[in-house]
């Protein structure tokens, strides 16, 4: 059973350029959250996607980023017209139950480290 | 108050040392812990679960008192290979559904 898998593992792009991330959850998971964090910080929630859904995205910055999880393929975290401070690791995490509620645990992906010029 | 608060540390500690962390939570309504680990420019890890009634893995003990809201990790007899982050996650009922993240616990053990 592979783990989450997320592509690209490092991506560098220009300011003003557009970052899209992709991560594909466990085997049998439905439920998928990204992270972002900066260096020497903690993981901050950004937002939690069920199939189809967006359940919670209270910490995604309201312009330039978006995030899906389609019926087929994976959930992709897109960052328009990047800044500098974008510059992070963007980690995602899949569970099989409601994480929050149920105390399933979440599974993380190795990371898309994201830099811009 | 932060939700969930940890020393970051870092602890400085020599091989077979007994090390412990504490993790405070506000929301006396959080349900589950858990404890994770994170290497430098690494993924987080799942650690160990915190049960009400405390448990052990090997040389990991967690422990959770919801009376003072806290949970805490024991590492006994330290390894060079348990240098890292240790990071507490507390997830709450109520309608939320997003497991909150410490800061995280740095450890450096050393020969």
């Amino acid at each position: 059973n592979a783990g989450v898998m997320q592509n690209p593992r490092h991506l560098v792009r220009r300011r003003g350029q557009e970052a899209r991330l992709r991560c594909s959850p466990m085997k049998g998971h439905s439920h998928v959250y990204w992270y972002r964090q900066l260096p020497e910080e903690g993981l901050k929630f950004m937002v939690y996607l069920q199939k189809e859904n967006i359940i919670d995205e209270s910490g995604m910055p309201k312009e330039r980023f978006s995030a899906e999880f389609p019926k087929e393929g994976p959930s992709i975290l897109r960052i328009q017209q990047v800044v500098r401070g974008d510059s992070a690791a963007y980690f995602c995490a899949s569970s099989l139950g409601l994480a929050g509620v149920r105390g399933d645990t979440q599974y993380f992906g190795p990371g898309t480290r994201l830099t811009v010029l | 108050r932060k939700e969930v608060e940890q020393d970051p540390g870092p602890f400085n500690v020599p091989e077979g040392a007994t090390v412990a962390f504490n993790c405070t939570y506000s929301n006396s309504a959080s349900q589950s812990f858990f404890w994770y680990r994170q290497d430098c420019r690494k993924e987080p890890k799942l650690l160990m679960s915190v049960y009400s009634s405390g448990n052990e893995d090997g040389r990991f003990t967690a422990q959770l008192n919801r009376a003072s809201q806290y949970i805490s990790l024991l590492i006994r007899d330290s390894k060079l290979s348990d240098s890292a982050t240790y990071l507490c996650v507390v997830n709450s009922s109520g309608g939320s559904y997003i497991p909150t993240f410490g800061r995280g616990t740095s450890l450096i053990v050393h020969p």
